[in-house]
């Protein structure tokens, strides 16, 4: 079945960097884009972009824009995550999620999520 | 940006009864070429990830019980329990992927009265 696993919980100190794993298994890896998305504790579930597994493009939120990073590794069908410049209000629950089977196309993707990987949690504490 | 307004935000119903959780957007999320309202229900659970109810406002995602409905076009639309179950204990989100930013509703939270 389709599955994606992230890693574990990180802790970091503010001004430093992380970055989070999603592993993707169970589909054709290069078939659908996959989105980072995040959920701090009482605010909204928050879109921060997506990549195209196929070809590495990506786009990111005007909000995360010089701030965030994805990439992916083809052959070990995995996706990454690295956001910098880390503050107290980047704790929260960092997500990756797969689109939906419509909506994707060369320049942006409208999408549902599905699945969603478990989640990362990251704290931001000095 | 596409703001999502959900409402209310919490209700206690009792097993068996009807859960109605409304979602309006600030600009229509019907595209007028294929006529397919860009609107997604996500169910998510205590220490679980969301998980996709409903896509084209109304579309049933495979597996999904058929007590969910959802309903609506434009800016206004609904998912609706027909009949509360003890599982469906949750927070129910409505997302629009009309344009960018993705954007979510702020979450109803079911609970059983």
């Amino acid at each position: 079945q389709v599955q994606l696993v992230q890693s574990g919980a990180e802790v970091r100190e503010p001004g430093a960097s992380v970055k989070v794993s999603c592993k993707a298994s169970g589909y054709t890896f290069t078939s659908r884009s996959i989105f980072w998305l995040r959920q701090a504790a009482g605010q909204r579930l928050e879109w921060m972009g997506w990549i195209n597994p196929g070809n590495g493009d990506t786009k990111y939120s005007q909000k995360f824009q010089g701030r965030v990073t994805f990439t992916r590794d083809t052959p070990a069908t995995t996706l990454y995550m690295e956001l910098s410049s880390l503050k107290h209000e980047d704790t929260a629950i960092y997500y990756c999620a797969r689109a939906g089977r419509e909506g994707c196309y060369t320049t942006d993707c409208y999408s549902w999520f599905d699945p969603w990987g478990q989640g990362t949690l990251v704290t931001v504490s000095s | 940006d596409h703001v999502m307004t959900q409402s209310p935000d919490s209700l206690a119903l009792s097993l068996g009864e009807r859960a109605t959780i409304n979602c309006k957007s600030s600009q229509s999320v019907l595209w007028s070429s294929n006529n397919k309202n860009y609107l997604a229900w996500y169910q998510q659970k205590p220490g679980q990830p969301p998980k996709l109810l409903i896509y084209w406002a109304s579309t049933r995602e495979s597996g999904v019980p058929d007590r969910f409905s959802g309903s609506g076009s434009g800016t206004a639309f609904t998912l609706t329990i027909s009949s509360l179950q003890a599982e469906d204990v949750a927070v129910y989100y409505c997302q629009q992927y009309y344009s960018t930013p993705l954007t979510f509703g702020g979450g109803t939270k079911v609970e059983i009265k």
